[in-house]
């Protein structure tokens, strides 16, 4: 079955500590994507890459890296620059980047807890 | 600035109808989204509108009106299976999703 994979789906950081998030997808999708969740708050966008070797920057990047090498695969760094680490971070890829009907598929969610 | 309004919680009964209501300022509208998402799991597509009116899909059914801002996502026989949370999203004139904080269902029997 295609879909996308996050791992691990807990995780337990230092401060620090820089932590990498993996995300796998088979679905031959050409963007993916980075979200964060927090309680009360809508699904903020990290970093996207629509392209291999290419990724921008969202709204809250600071103290995050991306890399896309392949296609299939866009893990995501927390630094210990993040100053707020603690959430839920939810992978998603879509067929492209820039269309109306883009929707999107989610990984079951990575939810890192600083201690 | 950009702001999607949804309600924080809302409480149906098994085998009611329920609307969860979602109003929109974004700088543009290339459509809207409604996805369902189970505590602690990944978030799944319910609809997507771009043009004004309803859109069924079994019990599931997403209305929009552009010149509103407005849309709402109708639930219908309600089962004990759709106590979730339900995301509205807008797609703006960059093509970017903004999202609203989600509407938590409780359905009670």
């Amino acid at each position: 079955d295609g879909g996308i994979t996050q791992s691990p789906k807990y995780l337990f950081r230092k401060e620090g500590q820089n932590v990498t998030l993996s995300c796998e997808q088979n679905l031959n999708h050409d963007a993916m994507y980075w979200y964060r969740q927090d309680p009360g708050q809508g699904l903020r966008l990290i970093y996207y890459s629509q392209i291999v070797n290419d990724f921008q920057k969202g709204d809250i990047a600071e103290g995050y890296s991306v890399s896309r090498e392949k296609k299939e695969s866009f893990p995501l760094t927390v630094t210990s620059a993040q100053k707020n680490p603690t959430a839920f971070y939810l992978c998603a890829s879509s067929r492209t980047g820039h269309s109306g009907a883009n929707v999107l598929t989610f990984g079951a969610g990575s939810r890192l807890t600083v201690l | 600035g950009q702001n999607i309004d949804q309600p924080t919680e809302m409480t149906a009964t098994e085998g009611a109808i329920v609307q969860i209501n979602c109003t929109y300022q974004t700088s543009g509208f290339n459509g809207l989204f409604w996805y369902q998402q189970h505590a602690g799991e990944a978030p799944t597509f319910l609809s997507y509108n771009v043009l004004d009116g309803l859109e069924e899909k079994g019990r599931f059914s997403s209305f929009l009106s552009r010149s509103k801002g407005y849309s709402y996502l109708l639930l219908k026989e309600l089962q004990m299976k759709d106590s979730a949370s339900y995301l509205c999203a807008v797609m703006d004139s960059n093509y970017q999703l903004i999202w609203g904080a989600g509407t938590k269902l409780i359905i009670k029997p």
